[in-house]
């Protein structure tokens, strides 16, 4: 019963250079969505997917690309990292949006960016 | 603008003893109203939720939480806290008919005194 799960845990990145957070959800939620969460700031945003074929920005999706080639997953990638994406990314999904059901959310990565 | 606001960055209440955690949300209309917990390193799990009818919910480990309209306010209580409760709190909001977009506080971080 994995639910969701997201990779690497840890990465460290120097500034300029790209990867991608891994998210995977076995639950066959429609609705995936990534978080970053900052010191005092919640969680925010960045992007987020109705269905496989379909994503949408959310509050601070730049300089972060994401798709969604099947249900299951849903990558986010760094184009070009900078010491402004430092933070803790959350990967989260819910089997019928936001304005009907919970979110079931990974554990997290957390990503330096120097 | 949508906004929710969680006014108490960090509170500290002894074992045993009762807690109360405030959220004020802005809209004009009801919203679907969350509150979340994320202990260290963990990703965030549902608490309890308010969409309609009474206005008192129930939820996980004891938790509960009062819809006021008049106060715009969804404050998060427990009678008696455990050492376990140590986490992070966020309440969050989705705007009725909005779909695929949470909006969450900035959190209140509450430390348990044995």
């Amino acid at each position: 019963n994995a639910g969701v799960t997201q990779t690497p845990k840890f990465q460290v990145l120097k500034t300029g250079q790209s990867m991608t957070l891994q998210c995977a959800q076995d639950m066959n939620h429609e609705y995936m969505s990534w978080y970053r969460q900052d010191p005092g700031m919640g969680l925010r945003l960045i992007h987020y997917s109705v269905g496989a074929g379909i994503t949408d920005q959310g509050e601070v999706p730049n300089g972060y690309n994401v798709s969604r080639s099947t249900t299951e997953d849903f990558p986010l990638r760094l184009l070009s990292a900078a010491p402004s994406q430092t933070s803790v990314y959350f990967c989260a999904s819910s089997y019928a949006g936001t304005n009907t059901g919970e979110l079931f959310f990974g554990e997290g990565s957390r990503l330096t960016v120097l | 603008a949508q906004s929710v606001t969680q006014p108490d960055i960090h509170i500290t209440v002894s074992e045993g003893a009762s807690l109360e955690l405030r959220c004020n949300y802005s809209y004009g209309a009801t919203p679907y109203l969350f509150w979340y917990v994320q202990s260290p390193g963990q990703g965030l799990q549902l608490l309890l939720k308010y969409f309609s009818g009474d206005t008192l919910v129930q939820g996980i480990k004891g938790f509960e939480a009062e819809f006021k309209r008049s106060q715009s306010s969804f404050n998060l209580r427990k009678p008696s806290v455990h050492w376990s409760d140590a986490a992070e709190y966020f309440c969050a909001v989705v705007r009725y008919s909005s779909a695929s977009k949470i909006i969450f506080g900035s959190g209140t971080r509450l430390s348990i005194r044995p």
